[in-house]
């Protein structure tokens, strides 16, 4: 089984919101991955979590924070975001070995609008 | 940077035709070689990767080459079939981190 499950799959927020994305896999991956993607762009990376701790963090506005609460679960808290940010955010896990870049699989992604 | 270059953009084939799909990444680090595809609507899903061990990998109608000395890596896709049509991305690994580099997306279209 390479599923990894994203909720909501639509979500439409004010800029004044707040709101979460979560990402769920039982793979018994050790890395997980925040991407966002822009219509007829390729996926851009934001956060990587390896063993339940950040990582890699893409310079990403503080608007977005992560969570990784446990090795299956990876959230992305939203708030006071801006028109912009509207994208498909996508969820990948991994296996982690040091110095090996493993095979990601990717969620379906939550498809977001900010008004 | 890091970089990878992606060619062509938009690829229209008949079906049965065959399909070529070339990238270039810059940095010689790179040991790691996947290919995704995307559906409309849909996350990229892994069609086929390679390591930098090995200069040529198969799955039924799907194939990597790699020239590591030039760069290069390429996706062959024989005998094309209309489901086949989706966005392409190929990626490379950077350095020892567990970050990939996308290329900018081939959109292949097969027609009936």
């Amino acid at each position: 089984d390479t599923e990894v499950t994203q909720t909501p799959k639509h979500l439409v927020m004010g800029m004044t919101n707040k709101k979460s994305l979560k990402c769920e896999q039982h793979m018994g991956h050790r890395a997980m991955y925040w991407y966002k993607q822009k219509a007829k762009k390729p996926p851009e990376l934001m956060f990587v979590y390896s063993y339940e701790k950040l990582s890699i963090n893409e310079s990403v506005p503080s608007r977005f924070s992560p969570e990784c609460p446990n090795s299956s679960l990876l959230n992305l808290h939203l708030h006071a975001l801006q028109p912009e940010d509207s994208a498909l955010y996508l969820c990948a896990s991994s296996h982690w070995t040091s110095g090996t870049q493993e095979t990601q699989y990717f969620g379906p992604g939550t498809r977001l609008l900010v008004l | 940077g890091e970089n990878v270059e992606q060619h062509p953009s938009t690829l229209s084939v008949q079906e049965g035709d065959s399909a070529v799909i070339k990238c270039t990444y810059s940095d010689s680090a790179s040991n790691y070689f996947p290919w995704y595809k995307q559906e409309l609507g849909k996350g990229p899903q892994l069609i086929i990767d390679i390591r930098s061990n090995v200069g040529e990998k198969k799955d039924q109608r799907i194939a990597v080459t790699l020239n590591k000395t030039a760069k290069h890596f390429s996706l062959h896709i024989t005998e094309t079939q209309p489901e086949d049509s989706a966005v392409y991305f190929c990626a490379a690994s950077f350095h020892n981190t567990d970050k990939l580099i996308f290329g900018t997306g081939t959109r292949l279209q097969v027609f009936p």
